[in-house]
C-alpha cells in the first residue's frame, strides 16, 4: 500500500518568514495530494490540494508543488503569521475508478510561528 | 449549515466496557472513515464505508466495529478487545475520493 513520509517534525520560524514542508510518498499511481491544518483540539482542515496533472498550486499565502518523477510534493508558506501555527498533515492517494476513497496521511508537522 | 458532528467530545471507558462513538453528516456524501490519532502517529485507518450497509476495514481494524445503516450516520464502537484504546478520534466523510471533511473528534480516555 501506499506510504507517505513527512519532514520536518517540527518546524520554527519568526512572523514573516517562509515555512517549507516537505512529503515523499511510495505509490506511483497515486494521483490526488492534499494537505491540512489541524489546530489543538480541533479537527483537521483542507487548506490546498493538488491533482497529478499540474505541478504547482496557489492559494493567497500558501503553495503546494509537486515533483511526480521524484514522488515528492511540498508545502510552501509565505509571510507566516502567528495564527498559521497549527499540525500541517500531507496526504496521498489514488482514484482508481472511484472505488478507492483512502488517503494515506503522513505524521505531521508542528508549525510554530514566534511573534 | 452542513457538517460533520461526533459526540461526545470526551469520553471515559472503563476497562472491560465497550463505547460507542457517534458521527452524524448532512453534507450529502457517499463514503464515510473513522481515524485514530496518536501523538507522533498521524491519522491511521480504523474503518471506512463508501456506501450504506458496506464498509471496509482499515489499517488498525482490530479491537472495533462499525455500522452504516444510514447514509448519514457511521458509528465506531471500541470494544473491550482494543488493548489501548486511549486516542483522539476523527471521523470524517467526502464525495468520491477528493474534499475530506473531518469532524471535530472524540477523545477518549481509559480510566
Amino acid at each position: 500500500g501506499e506510504n507517505v513520509e513527512q519532514h520536518p517534525s517540527t518546524l520554527s520560524v519568526q512572523e514573516g518568514d517562509s515555512a517549507v514542508i516537505k512529503c515523499t510518498y511510495s505509490d506511483s499511481a497515486s494521483n490526488y495530494f492534499p494537505w491540512y491544518k489541524q489546530e489543538l483540539g480541533k479537527g483537521p482542515q483542507l487548506i490546498i490540494d493538488i491533482r497529478s496533472n499540474v505541478g504547482e498550486k496557489k492559494d493567497q499565502r500558501i503553495a503546494v508543488t509537486l515533483n511526480k518523477t521524484a514522488k515528492h510534493f511540498s508545502l510552501h508558506i509565505t509571510e507566516t503569521q502567528p495564527e498559521d501555527s497549527a499540525v500541517y498533515f500531507c496526504a496521498a492517494s489514488k482514484n482508481s475508478g472511484g472505488s478507492n476513497y483512502k488517503l494515506t496521511f503522513g505524521k505531521g508537522t508542528l508549525l510554530t510561528v514566534n511573534p | 449549515d452542513g457538517g460533520i458532528t461526533q459526540s461526545p467530545k470526551y469520553l471515559f471507558r472503563k476497562e472491560g466496557q465497550n463505547v460507542t462513538l457517534s458521527c452524524e453528516q448532512n453534507l450529502n456524501h457517499d463514503a464515510m472513515y473513522w481515524y485514530r490519532q496518536d501523538p507522533g502517529q498521524g491519522l491511521r485507518l480504523i474503518y471506512y464505508s463508501q456506501i450504506v450497509n458496506d464498509f471496509q476495514k482499515g489499517d488498525i481494524a482490530e479491537g472495533y466495529s462499525v455500522s452504516r445503516e444510514k447514509k448519514e450516520s457511521f458509528p465506531l464502537t471500541v470494544t473491550s478487545a482494543q488493548k489501548n484504546p486511549t486516542a483522539f478520534y476523527l471521523c470524517a466523510s467526502s464525495l468520491e475520493l477528493y474534499g475530506y471533511t473531518f469532524g471535530s473528534g472524540t477523545r477518549l480516555t481509559v480510566v
